[in-house]
């Protein structure tokens, strides 16, 4: 079946240091993917997005997430984190013939302490 | 540019009555996305809709739930005889076609909080 798991509910990470969030999806061919994060009581908003090319991909707020296809996984980086990257990430994935719906993972809240 | 709108923002029922969520896309875009998101979970997939269209519903309960989007205003979301199940947020998302091919993507609104009494 397809599947977009985030195996982390929770993270806990002092500000300054690094942050990385896993993302592994299960599908037949190679989706587009992307990562959203979505701060208390408000929308979600695009970090970055892989859709084809270079498998480094930099995004807003300093973040950037890999794709490897070898794993199945998009992780998302960010090398210090700020007080207001505190947030929920959700990895969604979306299928080239799906009309355009997204399938998301479960998300992580991510809370950073001083 | 206004981003997506919707509204309301926050949502009261009582369990039987019914539920209108409104969606206003971004200028310019004319495909719209319905999501929901249960407490403690990942958003999903509800219904897509061109204007005038309803394209996939794969996502929408059976029973209770119906999605328009009308040549000339809102996307609107209505939910009959509400139940608590039904409390959730509920996200709307608008994009200028119904492909994610050439890189395009969704915008998302700021979600309208359902409680069922």
């Amino acid at each position: 079946a397809q599947s977009v798991t985030q195996p982390d509910i929770h993270i806990t990470v002092s500000e300054g240091a690094s942050l990385e969030l896993r993302c592994n999806y299960s599908y037949g061919a190679t989706p587009y993917l992307f990562w959203y994060v979505q701060s208390p009581g408000q929308g979600l908003q695009l970090l970055l997005k892989y859709f084809s090319g270079d498998t480094l991909v930099q995004g807003i707020k300093g973040f950037e997430a890999e794709f490897k296809r070898s794993q199945s996984s998009f992780n998302l980086r960010k090398p210090s984190v700020h007080w207001s990257d505190a947030a929920e990430y959700f990895c969604a994935v979306g299928l080239t013939d799906s009309w355009g719906k997204l399938q998301f993972g479960a998300g992580t809240q991510v809370v950073v302490t001083p | 540019n206004a981003g997506v709108m919707q509204n309301p923002r926050h949502l009261v029922r009582r369990r039987g009555q019914e539920a209108r969520l409104r969606c206003s896309p971004m200028k310019g875009h004319s495909h719209v996305y319905w999501y929901r998101q249960l407490p403690e979970e990942g958003l999903k997939f509800m219904v897509y809709l061109q204007k005038e269209n309803i394209i996939d519903e794969s996502g929408m309960p059976k029973e209770r739930f119906s999605a328009e989007f009308p040549k000339e205003g809102p996307s609107i979301l209505r939910i009959q005889q509400v139940v608590r199940g039904d409390s959730a947020a509920y996200f709307c998302a608008s994009s200028t076609s119904g492909s994610l091919s050439g890189g395009r993507v969704q915008f998302f609104g700021p979600g309208t909080r359902l409680t069922v009494l």
